[in-house]
Formats: structure tokens, C-alpha cells, sequence
């Protein structure tokens, strides 16, 4: 079974850059018909998705973060990454990392736990 | 980018049945996913390709889809299944994108 744990500061300050490391155990990243998402949710809210990264560094975005957010991939590690520029109190949220599958309903199989963000000075 | 729409709270009495629906022009195109996610933990999916269940999920939790509404429905609702359910979808205007509906807090009485 895979296991996915996101890694991160708890606090970042606004107007910083947030940067979330997800470390994947029991798969790999390598394999093509998987991506690899983040997803977040703001206190009491429902949940947003951020992004995609495939095995081949290919990134897809939320068009309302796209300008902000940069995703990457090091498949040698079995690590995914996000950066989120120029957070605000806006952006204070639990983010999660999930494995997505890439075929049929693309669903969302297995997630971390999420990291709880706090945006604030 | 498209929109999924679901109720935002619904209850149902212990034992009896009890739909979830989630509407969107995007699921006349794709298939809706759901997920339960209980106070503090992290999503759990429930149902993917309109009604499979991944391993462990119990078969009380069912899915279907009619036009642009996609439906979770439980089956003898137990105290174990309060909690918050989500439906997402890839966006039918942009296929890469994935959107969630806003969430569906599930009270059994």
C-alpha cells in the first residue's frame, strides 16, 4: 500500500513563499499512470485542488493559483514538491499530497495525512 | 473552470437509506468520484468510475450518474458514516484540471 507524508513549516510569514515536500513510500513515482497531486483546505472549508505533477516533470494547475504555484517532481528520491509564492492569510490551509490515478474518473486513491499551513507574521 | 454543486448538509436515521448528489455540467462528460472525510483525518475515496469501490470500502456505499448529476448513495446508514462527503471531476473545459464540489456534511440521527 502506498503512504504518502507531506513535510513543511507550520508557519510561513505573508507575502513569503511556501514550499511543501510530499515523500512517497511503498510505489513509485516513476510509473506513468500515476499523478501526483496536491490539495488543500482552508479551516473548515472544503477542499481545492492545487496540482498535478507526472513522472515526466509535467505540471497542470488550478487557473486560480497557476500564477503562484510551481510543482515539481524528483523521481529518483520518490518526492513531489510544491511552491506557492506570495502567500496570504488566504492561503493559510491543511495541505495534503494524494496519488491520482490517470485513467477512467481519474480519482484520488491514497493521501497523506496533510500539514497544517499558517499564514502569519 | 466548470463548478460541482452539492447540498451542503443532510441527514438521514440510523439504518435507513440516504442519496448524496453532486451537480455539474463537467459529470455529463466525466464520471464523479466521492469521498468521506471525518473530523481530522484525510480524505478517504469511497467511489470512482461511476460505482466501483476501491478494497475495504463496505458495499452499503453505492454510485451513479444521471445527466450532469452524479449520485453517492448509502445503503443502511450507520453512526460510523457522519461525516463530510465530497464529489470531484475533471473539468469539462479543461480536462487537466480536477475540481471538487463544495462538500456535503452527513448527520445520521
Amino acid at each position: 500500500q502506498v503512504q504518502l507524508q507531506e513535510s513543511g513549516p507550520g508557519l510561513v510569514q505573508p507575502s513569503e513563499t511556501l514550499s511543501l515536500i510530499c515523500s512517497v513510500s511503498g510505489g513509485s513515482t516513476s510509473y506513468s499512470r500515476y499523478h501526483w497531486a496536491w490539495i488543500r483546505q482552508s479551516p473548515g472549508k472544503g477542499l481545492q485542488w492545487i496540482a498535478n505533477v507526472l513522472y515526466n516533470g509535467n505540471t497542470y494547475y488550478n487557473p486560480s493559483l497557476k500564477s503562484r504555484a510551481l510543482a515539481s517532481i524528483d523521481t529518483s528520491k520518490n518526492d513531489f514538491f510544491l511552491r506557492l509564492t506570495s502567500v496570504t492569510a488566504a492561503d493559510t490551509a491543511i495541505y495534503f499530497c494524494a496519488r491520482g490515478i490517470g485513467s477512467g474518473s481519474y480519482p484520488f486513491d491514497n493521501w497523506g495525512r496533510g500539514t497544517l499551513v499558517t499564514v502569519s507574521s | 473552470s466548470s463548478e460541482l454543486t452539492q447540498d451542503s448538509a443532510v441527514s438521514v436515521a440510523l439504518g435507513q437509506t440516504v442519496t448524496i448528489r453532486c451537480q455539474g455540467d463537467s459529470l455529463r462528460t466525466y464520471s464523479a468520484n466521492w469521498y468521506q472525510q471525518k473530523p481530522g483525518q484525510a480524505p478517504v475515496l469511497l467511489i470512482y468510475n461511476k460505482n466501483i469501490r476501491p478494497s475495504g470500502i463496505p458495499d452499503r456505499f453505492s454510485g451513479s450518474a444521471s445527466g450532469s448529476t452524479g449520485s453517492l448513495t448509502i445503503s443502511g446508514a450507520q453512526a460510523d458514516d457522519e461525516a463530510d462527503y465530497y464529489c470531484n471531476s475533471r473539468d469539462s473545459s479543461a480536462s487537466h484540471v480536477r475540481i471538487f464540489g463544495g462538500g456535503t456534511r452527513l448527520t445520521v440521527l
